[in-house]
């Protein structure tokens, strides 16, 4: 079974909001990826968990704060975001092994108003 | 620096055909690992096919091959008897290398191709 599913699906909120992302695995997968993607570009990294501590932070703004609460879950917590951090934002998981396949969840769809 | 090219845009097939996406990539390291996915417009990143550097054959899964040339550094994925439910975008990737990343490492990204399979 390789399923990642995140919740939710669409997500509108403004700037002053606060919103969490949800992402989850069954896979007993040891490593967890948050990505950005914008339309037509590919996806771009924005943290790994790894063993569920935090293992790269590619310079997001602290605007985005992700949490590891255990080996199967992994948020995105959202505050005072701005109308180009509107996106779909992608969870993957993989094995810490020397392949570390990445499986995606479906996404979710952000718009910041 | 490692590099993923993806040159075309954009591709056509026809149903029940076969069709070639192309994508080459650039690196100085002997161990690495190339992997194709698949995004429908609904968004889900869908892993398709590995291929390691040291994997003498080249991989196969269902329909879709991975035709791997080392020494012209491409990977191209083939992809049989085109159905309507290929049309999506197609991105190649290239994990990090370990001994440059340690652990976790990045997955370098192709700019992708859109391909429309006509009925």
């Amino acid at each position: 079974d390789t399923e990642v599913t995140q919740t939710p699906k669409h997500l509108v909120m403004g700037m002053t909001n606060k919103k969490s992302l949800k992402c989850e695995q069954h896979m007993g997968h040891r490593a967890m990826y948050w990505y950005k993607q914008k339309a037509k570009k590919p996806p771009e990294l924005m943290f790994v968990y790894s063993y569920e501590k935090l293992s790269i932070n590619e310079s997001v703004p602290s605007r985005f704060s992700p949490e590891c609460p255990n080996s199967s879950l992994l948020n995105l917590h959202l505050h005072a975001l701005q109308p180009e951090d509107s996106a779909l934002y992608l969870c993957a998981s993989s094995q810490v092994d020397n392949v570390e396949t990445q499986y995606f969840g479906p996404g979710t769809r952000l718009l910041v108003l | 620096a490692q590099k993923i090219t993806q040159t075309q845009p954009g591709m056509f097939v026809q149903e029940k055909e076969a069709v070639t996406l192309d994508c080459t990539y650039d690196t100085s390291d002997q161990s690495y690992g190339l992997f194709w996915y698949k995004q429908p417009s609904s968004g889900e990143m869908i892993f398709l096919i590995y291929q390691g550097s040291y994997d003498e054959q080249n991989a196969t899964e269902g329909r879709y091959s991975l035709n791997f040339q080392k020494a012209r550094k491409s990977a191209n994925l083939v992809i049989s008897a085109s159905q309507l439910g290929d049309s999506a975008m197609y991105f190649c990737a290239m994990r990090e290398p370990a001994q440059r990343a340690g652990n976790n490492r990045k997955l370098i990204w192709g700019l992708g191709t859109s391909l429309a399979v006509n009925p």
